[in-house]
């Protein structure tokens, strides 16, 4: 069970659009429209940002938003604020062994 | 508001048993709206998902892990627990219990995390 590929680092100014890439297999991104994103600030628990691909829980502002396409899955964060400034994981069910995968986490810095 | 807090020791010696407890409220943890899981992140690094167990006691492992893993509930007292056997330092890490939800496999609510360090 491998983790899901995700890019270690992007930047942005703020104001600015920054996505985020996810990628993984047809068992587990590919294979299931259960994705999700969290975003977590140090020393704090993660918290969901987004859920089933590109769905928002109540409270998380319009300017996150998630898509997919084939086995990458996207989250793209629009009009930056310096307050995004985070670390970044996505994470999908994977059929193997009815388990989820978490990918290696991605580290935003607004500029 | 679903809440959910960790408990246990934060020491552990080498090749002894991790113990944590979650309690959880603002739910029945009998629901079967939830899946009532474990995450763990290493000092530095990035989430690695442990385990759930359903309400019915059915669990799922990683697989990485799964021959020194379990997962159970006590109903109650509203709380699940993690065992993990045969520690070594490569189990040091923050533990998070969280739900996810059984509709689409995404995890709503988190505990804030409790660190285990693993030293003789």
């Amino acid at each position: 069970q491998s983790a899901l590929t995700q890019p270690r680092s992007v930047s942005g100014s703020p104001g600015q659009s920054v996505t985020i890439s996810c990628t993984g297999t047809s068992s587990d991104v590919g294979g299931y429209n259960y994705v999700s994103w969290y975003q977590q600030h140090p020393g704090k628990a993660p918290k969901l940002m987004i859920y089933d691909v590109s769905k928002r829980p109540s409270g998380v502002p319009d300017r996150f938003s998630g898509s997919k396409s084939g086995n990458t899955a996207s989250l793209t964060i629009s009009g930056l604020l310096a307050e995004d400034e985070a670390d970044y994981y996505c994470c999908s069910f994977a059929a193997t062994y009815t388990s989820v995968v978490f990918g290696g986490g991605t580290k935003l810095t607004v500029l | 508001q679903v809440q959910l807090q960790e408990s246990g020791p934060g020491l552990v010696k080498p090749s002894q048993t991790l113990s944590l407890t979650c309690t959880v409220s603002g739910v029945s943890i009998s629901s079967g709206d939830y899946y009532w899981s474990w995450i763990r992140q290493p000092p530095g690094k990035g989430l690695e998902w442990t385990g759930y167990i359903y309400y019915s006691g059915s669990t799922f492992y990683n697989p990485s892990l799964k021959s020194r893993v379990t997962i159970s509930l006590d109903t109650s007292k509203n709380q699940f627990s993690l065992k993990l056997s045969s520690v070594t330092a490569a189990d040091a890490a923050v533990y998070y219990c969280a739900s996810m939800n059984s509709g689409g496999h995404y995890f709503d609510y988190w505990g804030q995390g409790t660190l285990v360090t693993v030293s003789s």
